[in-house]
């Protein structure tokens, strides 16, 4: 079975500033995906990151990193010079492969409501 | 748009009435897939799709739930009997079998209320 933490319910931090976004995993499987998707107020979840298992560098997009400690099972999302625009609920996912019939669903944490403050 | 698309976007039904959902998924994408989220909680799997197959199904999928994707492409949620615990936000994702760029994309969700 697969699981995912996410520590901090609220986070509060101020625009322009750095913020890291913690997520913890837990999985027997040796193949998985890591995701971090962004839900603001209207609900639809858009997709901002994605870490494999096997990839030796963190994942970059943009003012997104992903700090992936695969030994500590930690996936945490940086977020650089927030903006007004990054306010809403952030979540952690994973699945994993499965070499016959590809990725499986996903697994969510339970979020993290980012506020950014002028 | 080439999004994920579902509808209707809120829905405000009576206790033991049925409610259908639609989801048309990215038009390439061969993987559907149907969650349920409720307030302050993060999205629950409930099924999903390889083309027309139903290849997984959550213990959340009572047997007044039923899913559907008969042609591969779009797919329909039914719910019967609802009750109001049902009340959540259903929403619709898809992918490529082997994710091209690795990401499951979703749609903007259907909301039900159930009264």
């Amino acid at each position: 079975a697969q699981k995912i933490t996410q520590t901090q319910p609220g986070m509060f931090v101020q625009e322009k500033e750095a913020v890291t976004l913690d997520c913890t995993y837990d999985t027997s499987d040796q193949s998985y995906g890591l995701f971090w998707y962004k839900q603001p107020s209207s609900g639809e979840m858009i997709f901002l990151i994605y870490q494999g298992s096997y990839d030796e560098q963190n994942a970059t997009e943009g003012r997104y990193s992903l700090n992936f400690q695969k030994a500590r099972k930690s996936a945490n999302l940086v977020i650089s010079a927030s903006q007004l625009g990054d306010s809403a609920m952030y979540f952690c996912a994973m699945s994993s492969l499965r070499g016959d019939t590809g990725r499986r669903a996903l697994t969510f944490g339970s979020g993290t409501r980012l506020q950014v403050q002028p | 748009d080439t999004g994920v698309s579902q509808n209707p976007r809120h829905k405000i039904t009576k206790r033991g009435q049925n409610v259908t959902f639609r989801c048309d998924p990215i038009s390439e994408h061969n993987r559907l897939y149907w969650y349920r989220q409720t307030l302050g909680q993060g999205p629950e799997f409930l099924t999903y799709f390889q083309n027309e197959a139903q290849l997984e199904k959550s213990r959340l999928l009572s047997d007044r739930f039923s899913a559907e994707r008969p042609k591969g492409s779009f797919s329909t949620l039914e719910i019967q009997r609802t009750e109001q615990g049902d009340s959540a936000m259903y929403l619709c994702a898809s992918s490529l079998t082997r994710a091209s760029g690795n990401t499951i994309y979703f749609g903007e969700g259907s909301w039900l209320t159930v009264v």
